[in-house]
């Protein structure tokens, strides 16, 4: 049973450009979310997603970034117009069920923006 | 709110010390806690988890008890081993929510 999968691991944009992340939920899995972490800092929660749903999205920048779920496919993270401060490793994690779960997270995606 | 306080590091030891990374908690109810292990260019790996008051989560040696009265989850190891060299991060769940906080992240570096 792969884990959560997460493409590119790594990724380099120059500024104004776009970025999208991938993830790919442990097989079963129907919720998923996206956490940022800044070097040398802790996981900051952004959006949790079901299928076709976005449930919480209190975590993230009210401009430039979003997130889907398709019915089909993996998630994508898409940030628009990629500054500097935009730079941080992007983790996924996906759950069978909600509520005290356990989450299980993704390699990651490290974002340098130029 | 709920938050998750752990103890900062960096943290030190040579190989067969003893740790304790300390965690507390501020939670609304009865969350699940846990404790993920990052190391370095690697995403977070569950390390263990206790889902009420007075389990005892355990893994590779390492161990943490939920205690309510005290809302902490400390981790400890006996004897580290130059591998346990990473990031360890307290974390907690809400009973009716996916809303996971997460502590700053302990760096521990253990010499041979």
């Amino acid at each position: 049973n792969a884990g959560v999968m997460q493409n590119p691991r790594h990724l380099v944009r120059r500024r104004g450009q776009e970025a999208r992340l991938r993830c790919s939920p442990m097989k079963g899995h129907s919720h998923v979310y996206w956490y940022r972490q800044l070097p040398e800092e802790g996981l900051k929660f952004m959006v949790y997603l079901q299928k076709e749903n976005i449930i919480d999205e209190s975590g993230m920048p009210k401009e430039r970034f979003s997130a889907e779920f398709p019915k089909e496919g993996p998630s994508i993270l898409r940030i628009q117009q990629v500054v500097r401060g935009d730079s941080a490793a992007y983790f996924c994690a996906s759950s069978f069920d909600r509520g005290g779960e356990t989450q299980y997270f993704g390699p990651g995606t490290r974002l340098l923006v130029l | 709110g709920n938050s998750v306080t752990q103890m900062e590091g960096p943290v030190t030891l040579s190989e067969e010390a003893f740790l304790t990374i300390n965690c507390t908690y501020t939670a609304t109810g009865y969350p699940s806690l846990f404790w993920y292990v990052q190391y370095p260019g690697e995403g977070l790996q569950l390390l263990l988890k206790a889902t009420k008051a007075d389990d005892k989560g355990s893994n590779k040696g390492f161990e943490a008890t939920y205690r309510k009265e005290t809302t902490s989850f400390h981790l400890e190891k006996g004897s580290v081993q130059v591998s346990d060299s990473a990031v360890y991060f307290c974390a907690l769940m809400p009973r009716n929510n996916n809303d996971m906080r997460f502590g700053a992240g302990t760096r521990l570096t253990v010499k041979p």
